[in-house]
């Protein structure tokens, strides 16, 4: 089966860079992606890596190292509109089949 | 615009009553996927279906059917079967390999 670990909470203060971690165990594993889910929301796409080191996006970067199964999500020049929960997610592979498991997500509060 | 549509955005059921939430996409993709969002929790894959007329378990499918029809739609129901059906229900299909576009979710209450 597939596992993923986060830490349940962060909490930064508004201008600040935050690093939020996942580790993962998984057979099939393809690639590992970023979610980003406000309160109440659909959760919406964020990076993805499939080889190990750093994708950026603007103020977002994700990192993966396949070797540690290991990933993070950075956040730099926070803002307050970035508080919402953040899901690291493998893609699995079988076949032509692609499927998503999701951690349990971590929860970003930024403070003014 | 393209995107996906649930409905009803909130849904209300007594207790051994089969449901059936509506999840509709004209985005063309081919793959599409139920979710279950509990409380402070991930997402956890319900069913999926890879192309018309076949579908596939994910790791909670007991007490869920699903069907797919057309490419366009991906309906799932919430038999009397399953023990704690109150959640957040998330459709989503598939935009590339490595991304998935969701709709707005249906929040079922059995009361």
């Amino acid at each position: 089966g597939q596992s993923l670990e986060q830490p349940s909470e962060v909490t930064a203060v508004e201008g600040a860079i935050v690093q939020m971690n996942c580790t993962y165990q998984t057979s099939g594993f393809y690639g590992l992606s970023w979610y980003q889910q406000h309160d109440g929301g659909a959760p919406t796409f964020l990076s993805y890596n499939a080889l190990d080191g750093l994708e950026e996006t603007g103020r977002f970067s994700s990192f993966l190292s396949r070797s540690d199964s290991y990933g993070y999500l950075l956040l730099q020049e926070l803002q307050m509109k970035d508080s919402a929960s953040y899901f690291c997610a493998v893609t699995i592979s079988s076949g032509s089949a692609r499927q998503l498991t999701f951690g349990s997500g971590t929860q970003l509060t930024v403070l003014p | 615009d393209g995107g996906i549509t649930q409905s009803p955005k909130y849904l209300f059921r007594k207790e051994g009553q089969n449901v059936t939430l509506s999840c509709e996409q004209n985005l063309n993709h081919d793959a599409m996927y139920w979710y279950r969002q509990d409380p402070g929790q991930g997402l956890r894959l319900i069913y999926y279906s890879q192309i018309v007329n076949d579908f596939q378990k994910g790791d909670i499918a007991e007490g869920y059917s699903v069907s797919r029809e057309k490419k366009e739609s991906f309906p799932l129901t919430v038999t009397s079967a399953q023990k704690n059906p109150t959640a957040f229900y998330l459709c989503a299909s598939r935009l590339r390999d490595n991304e998935q576009f969701f709709g707005p979710g249906t929040r079922l209450t059995v009361l």
